[in-house]
């Protein structure tokens, strides 16, 4: 299986701060690349598919980047309803995910 | 809009077997795309269990796949889960999803769109 690592795990921000999030691949996953957004109690939603294609609906403040094995989630202006984990997700190969992001206030 | 609905028993007994349906609306089962099912749990985090494809082809994740069963009910357009001989590791919320393939220049990639709201499933005796 290929590991996924997202650094930080948890981070402190403020509402209007630019918040970026990395995962890393063990393995080259091209752009094989997914970005969700989970809350407490609900189910993931996506985010960005293809390391950078914003998914409709999905704010402008959020955008990915990378290939290869290392990526980056960016949300240019933290709003309130921002504060959730994010989890990367590679499909190069057997599905998986990366341990998550919880974006704290 | 597509929307999922996972349904079963949210108590199976430890060795017994876990069954689990997804409904689809607003969509056909049979339109073309993966279906998948994902778990989570704290030890675990999110674990992609496995996806069906029609009828035609199934995919399963290898540390599950001795254990697994994915199949699709055209007639009543959903597709369901099957893990047997659970223990407490396999107590999760378990999700299903719809995966899309995006076409770019030379690749198709995989994603997940649209996912149901989740199933608490807790195996205890």
């Amino acid at each position: 299986d290929i590991q996924m690592t997202q650094s930080p795990s948890s981070l402190s921000a403020s509402v209007g701060d630019r918040v970026t999030i990395t995962c890393r691949a063990g393995q080259s996953v091209d752009t094989y690349l997914n970005w969700y957004q989970q809350k407490p109690g609900k189910a993931p939603k996506l985010l960005i598919y293809a390391a950078s294609v914003l998914q409709s609906g999905v704010p402008s403040r959020f955008s990915g980047s990378g290939s290869g094995t290392d990526f980056t989630l960016t949300i240019s202006s933290l709003q309130p309803e921002d504060f959730a984990t994010y989890y990367c997700q590679q499909t190069y190969s057997i599905r998986t995910f990366g341990q998550g992001t919880k974006v704290e206030i | 809009q597509v929307q999922l609905q996972e349904s079963g028993p949210g108590l199976v007994k430890p060795s017994g077997t876990l069954s689990l349906t997804c409904a689809v609306s607003g969509a056909s089962i049979s339109s073309g795309n993966w279906w998948s099912w994902v778990r989570q749990s704290p030890g675990r985090g999110l674990e992609w269990i496995g996806g069906i494809f029609y009828n035609v082809a199934t995919s399963y994740n290898p540390s599950l796949k001795s254990r697994v069963t994915i199949s699709i009910d055209r007639s009543k357009n959903q597709f369901s889960l099957k893990l047997t001989s659970v223990t407490a590791a396999d107590t999760a919320i378990y999700y299903c999803a719809r995966d899309l393939l995006y076409t770019g220049s030379y690749s198709e990639i995989p994603y997940m769109d649209v996912w149901g709201k989740g199933t608490t499933v807790t195996v205890s005796s």
